[in-house]
């Protein structure tokens, strides 16, 4: 069974202070990897996909890498608007099915 | 403008009742899928279509009917048999020939009267 774990569950950070997501999968034959934004009571939102080990994707403040274990988002100089869930998701095997994390919930204060 | 559209945002369901939450899209794009999302959890796949027609449980079937006419409609029905129906229900669509990333609408939150 495919597993995906995320850490820290929630986050607190001060406006422009640095950290990083991560997101640890155990899966045979990973076709992709997704990361998603989701504010409260709307629909996911997606950032990035990344396919093989040592890829990197960079949205503004959002850069998202990939190994063979695990993926980090990484968030630089964070503001308000980045406050949101953020969502881990795996693509393996042979079907187009997704597994999904908990998510990783920050909080960016001014 | 190319979408999901999900409705209705907001249901109540009584007990014993079935109801239907619809999901329709315009992006031309041949798999469709029906989440469930509790507070703290992940999403978790209730059905999936890849084609027209045909469709599959994912791991949380049991209680839910889905069916698939035509390309551009989803719906899903929460039947009775569904004791704990209290949840956000996110419809999503891909394109399996092009990276399948999935697209999410806006989602309907049901509750039980």
């Amino acid at each position: 069974e495919d597993q995906v774990t995320q850490s820290p569950e929630a986050l607190r950070l001060q406006e422009g202070e640095s950290s990083s997501l991560n997101c640890s999968y155990t899966v045979s034959g990973l076709r992709g990897l997704f990361w998603y934004r989701q504010d409260p009571g709307k629909g996911p939102e997606f950032l990035f996909t990344l396919y093989s080990a040592g890829e990197e994707k960079e949205k503004e403040r959002l850069k998202a890498t990939l190994t063979k274990k695990e993926s980090f988002l990484h968030i630089t100089a964070p503001k308000p608007e980045d406050s949101a869930t953020y969502l881990c998701a795996v693509q393996a095997g042979g079907n187009n099915r997704l597994a999904f994390g908990k998510g990783n919930q920050v909080v960016v204060i001014p | 403008d190319g979408g999901i559209t999900q409705s209705p945002k907001y249901l109540f369901r009584k007990e014993g009742q079935n109801v239907t939450l619809s999901c329709e899209q315009n992006l031309n794009h041949d798999a469709m899928y029906w989440y469930r999302q509790d507070p703290g959890q992940g999403l978790r796949l209730i059905y999936y279509s890849q084609i027209v027609n045909d469709f599959q449980k994912g791991d949380i079937a049991e209680g839910y009917s889905v069916s698939r006419e035509k390309k551009e409609s989803f719906p899903l029905t929460v039947t009775s048999a569904q004791k704990n129906p209290t949840a956000f229900y996110l419809c999503a669509s891909s394109d399996s020939l092009a990276k399948n990333i999935q697209y999410f609408g806006a989602g309907t939150r049901l509750s039980v009267l």
